[in-house]
């Protein structure tokens, strides 16, 4: 069965302090790895598509990376706007289905 | 590019009763998902359509559980006799045809009482 875990649930982190988010995949015949924003009582935000191992791709503060069991998000000096529910979801199929992890929740305090 | 539309975006209801909800994909996209999320769990696949055609359905997706897309343009899906159990937010997602990434509308919020 096709499973996406991500760690750690949680996150606090004080405003300027760099950490990673983690997504570690068991997924057959994986099309693309996915990072999605979701804020509170919103519908997730796509953030980024990786295709293979080695690919990385940025925004603002944030970077992915993806290996070939892992995804990484890193947070670069991040602000409290980027406190959120960080989502993590692997591909099939044409990437018709996605299989998401349960999410890590930012804090970023000020 | 108005983006993913979704009505209601909340509905609540007594156990029993049927309930439908809408969704509007972003224009000249063909494919249309829908999943369903509970609180603290990520979204779960349901189903999704290219143009009209429904292509898969989950295990989830239980006989009281209908989703259509006429003409290949808006699609809804229709809960019938409600359970509490089908309490969740409903998210619909478009994209452009094979390998394209996922837009999600902000939902649809069910409680069933």
């Amino acid at each position: 069965e096709d499973q996406v875990t991500q760690s750690p649930e949680a996150l606090r982190l004080q405003e300027g302090e760099s950490s990673s988010l983690n997504c570690s995949y068991t997924v057959s015949g994986l099309r693309g790895l996915f990072w999605y924003r979701q804020d509170p009582g919103k519908g997730p935000e796509f953030l980024f598509t990786l295709y293979s191992a080695g690919e990385e791709k940025e925004k603002e503060r944030l970077k992915a990376t993806l290996t070939k069991k892992e995804s990484f998000l890193h947070i670069t000096a991040p602000k409290p706007e980027d406190s959120a529910t960080y989502l993590c979801a692997g591909g099939t199929g044409a990437n018709s289905k996605l299989t998401f992890g349960k999410g890590i929740t930012l804090s970023v305090r000020p | 590019d108005t983006g993913v539309s979704q009505d209601p975006r909340h509905k609540i209801t007594k156990r029993g009763q049927n309930v439908t909800f809408r969704c509007d994909p972003i224009s000249e996209h063909n494919r249309l998902y829908w999943y369903r999320q509970t609180l603290g769990q990520g979204p779960e696949f349901l189903t999704y359509f290219q143009n009209e055609a429904q292509l898969e359905k989950s295990r989830l997706l239980s006989d009281r559980f209908s989703a259509e897309r006429p003409k290949g343009s808006f699609s809804t899906l229709e809960i019938q006799r409600t359970e509490q159990g089908d309490s969740a937010m409903y998210l619909c997602a478009s994209s452009l045809a094979i390998g394209g990434e996922q837009y999600f509308g902000p939902g649809t919020r069910l409680t069933v009482t």
